[in-house]
């Protein structure tokens, strides 16, 4: 089973740039999430998503947009990438809220530069 | 909203020996408390939960003890070993809510 899969590993982007990190899971859950990890600070909820078609900002929404048009995908985007957006990204989903289990993806190594 | 106090940021212990890690959270209606391990370079992986109706939970080697009264909830690893060294994350939630919280993690190293 692949769970939930997150492309691309590792990503050089330099300031201004745009891209897309994207999430992609095959356990149909309705809940779907993006957290960024920095070194020292935990995880921190960046976007939610309840159900196709339904997002919600987390905790540091500021520099990204999400959608979710489909239940299996979530793609994060970055407009406008920032040195502040160097960090880890990691996408995650669970069957119903947050009482139960969330499944992580593997993540991915941003440095923008 | 919640806000999760886990402590210490880093363990070091000797194999064999127990591991302790503490978290405490604000919010009196937090009903769900999961731990996560995460290995060098992978997500994180939930390796046992525990809710409010209960107040410890095992499984084999690894315990959580929650005291709602005071709001803090610890892991408890005994018989450490060194494929047990990763960083350790607590979160709270409330089922009313979508979101965990999760605690700044702690970097648990078993020395052999």
């Amino acid at each position: 089973n692949a769970g939930v899969t997150q492309t691309p590993k590792f990503r050089i982007l330099k300031i201004g740039q745009s891209m897309t990190l994207q999430c992609t899971q095959d356990m149909n859950h309705n809940y779907m999430y993006w957290y960024r990890q920095d070194p020292g600070m935990g995880l921190k909820l960046i976007y939610y998503s309840v159900g196709a078609g339904i997002t919600d900002k987390g905790e540091v929404p500021n520099g990204y947009n999400v959608s979710r048009s489909t239940t299996e995908d979530f793609p994060l985007r970055l407009e406008l990438a920032a040195p502040s957006q160097t960090s880890v990204y990691f996408c995650a989903s669970s069957a119903r809220q947050t009482n139960t289990e969330a499944f992580f993806g593997q993540g991915t190594r941003l440095t923008v530069v | 909203g919640e806000n999760v106090e886990q402590h210490p940021s880093t363990l070091s212990v000797q194999e064999g020996d127990s591991a302790v890690i503490k978290c405490t959270y604000s919010d009196s209606a937090s009903n769900y408390f999961p731990w996560y391990k995460q290995e060098l370079g992978k997500g994180p992986q939930l390796i046992i939960d525990i809710r409010s109706n209960v107040g410890e939970k095992k499984d084999q080697r690894i315990a959580v003890t929650l005291n709602k009264t005071a709001k803090h909830f610890s892991l408890h690893i005994t018989e450490t070993q060194p494929e047990d060294s990763a960083v350790y994350f607590c979160a709270a939630s409330n089922s009313g809510y979508s979101t965990l919280t999760f605690g700044k993690g702690t970097m648990l190293l078993v020395s052999p």
